[in-house]
Formats: structure tokens, sequence, C-alpha cells
């Protein structure tokens, strides 16, 4: 069955290290692959794009690698603050879609103290 | 830019009424807009998927007569579930994108459903 695994419900970590999240994904072939960030109550607002062909997207301290041999995208925000406290989420774009049809990971929810 | 937003932001009603919730895009031209469920600490569950004057395309196990979503201009989508039922309780969000696969989604604030 098709899965989107990310690894794990909630990340704390201290404030200026860096949080890497991980995204997997099993009898999927995404074309590309977004990261949204969901604050709670509301709803998600787009970070970053990759396309199956870039190995790695980068913007300001936001970092994101996709492995396609792997199955995996990881998503890094370095210099981390407690302001990045929020649920991450990694959405799946379908390939056979020309309408940008999209498939969402639970989230991971990310605490950053200081 | 690139604001969509949600009407309304909560409704509670009974069991067996209608509920119609609007999704509307405020600066730009959504031609496809997307209807999701999300149940608390659940992923974003895609309902259906629609573009502007055509039927809305409904993913597997959702029904279509359960819930109506009509696209009739590039800048409003409703989505009406029809005889609700408390199982039906959740967060209900819409996206619209501009065009084309790779684009970002853009999100409306939710709408919170809790039927009694």
């Amino acid at each position: 069955s098709q899965k989107i695994e990310q690894n794990s419900e909630a990340l704390n970590i201290q404030e200026g290290k860096t949080a890497t999240l991980t995204c997997n994904y099993t009898n999927y072939s995404p074309a590309y692959l977004q990261w949204y960030r969901q604050d709670p109550g509301r709803g998600p607002v787009f970070l970053l794009l990759i396309r199956e062909n870039e190995k790695e997207k980068r913007k300001e301290r936001l970092k994101v690698t996709f492995d396609t041999t792997l199955k995996q995208s990881l998503f890094h925000i370095t210099a981390s603050q407690p302001a990045d406290s929020a649920t991450y989420l990694c959405a799946l774009g379908d390939r056979g879609s020309t309408l940008g049809r999209l498939y969402f990971g639970r989230g991971t929810q990310l605490t950053v103290w200081p | 830019g690139a604001v969509v937003s949600q009407h309304p932001s909560r409704v509670i009603c009974k069991s067996g009424t209608s509920v119609k919730i609007e999704c509307r895009s405020l600066d730009f031209q959504a031609t496809t807009m997307f209807w999701y469920r999300q149940f608390p600490k659940q992923s974003l569950m895609l309902m259906a998927t629609s573009n502007e004057g055509s039927k809305a395309t409904y993913e597997q196990g959702v029904e279509k007569d359960k819930f109506l979503i009509n696209h009739a201009s590039l800048t409003l989508s409703t989505l009406t579930v029809t005889s609700a039922h408390p199982e039906d309780s959740s967060f209900y969000i819409c996206s619209a994108s501009r065009s084309g696969r790779y684009n970002e989604q853009f999100f409306g604030p939710g709408t919170r459903l809790t039927v009694l």
C-alpha cells in the first residue's frame, strides 16, 4: 500500500541548532515533493518545492534534499528559532496529475526551545 | 498576494442538516481548487480536485453525493456536506493553485465543522 512517513510525530531541539525532518515514502513515484508549515488551527503554508531531477534546494535557513533512490526527502532548518515551532508537512506531487494533486504525510511537530 | 479565504471558520450543526463551506481566492484566479479533510494529528486527506466550470474529481472512498463541490468561477469553490453526521466532524481545508502541476498550493485557513 502507499505510505508517506515522517520520521517522528514530535521533534524538540534547542534554539540555534539545526532541525532535520525526514519524509519517507513507499509505493509512490512522485514527480516532485513540497514542504509546508502548519500552525495549530490554520491551513498549511508553502515553503519549498523540489523536483525529481533536483538533489537539493535552499531558501534562506531552509534546505531540502530529495533522493528518489532512497525514496526520501530531508528538510533542514538551520539556526532554528522558537518561531520555527510548528508542524511541518511533506507532500508528494502526483506524477499522473497535470493539476498538481498532492498527497500529504502526517507531519512532524517541531518545538524549538530557548 | 495569493490569499485564500474560507467561510465560515467554524460551524456547529445538527445531525441531518446540510452545511456549505465557501473557498475564495482573493487576489488571483484559481484554475484548480482542492478540498481536504484533516482529523486531529492526522495528515490532510485529499477529498476532491475541481476545475472551474467542470465536475470535480473525487478521491477513492469519498462520496460525491454527500460532499457536493461546485467550482462556479475562477475565484470561488463551495463544498456542501449534505445530511451531516457526527462522523463528518472534522477540519475542512481548501487550497487553490494557478495552474500546472508544479505550482504551490495556497491554502485557506480551514473550517472547523462540528456535527451534534
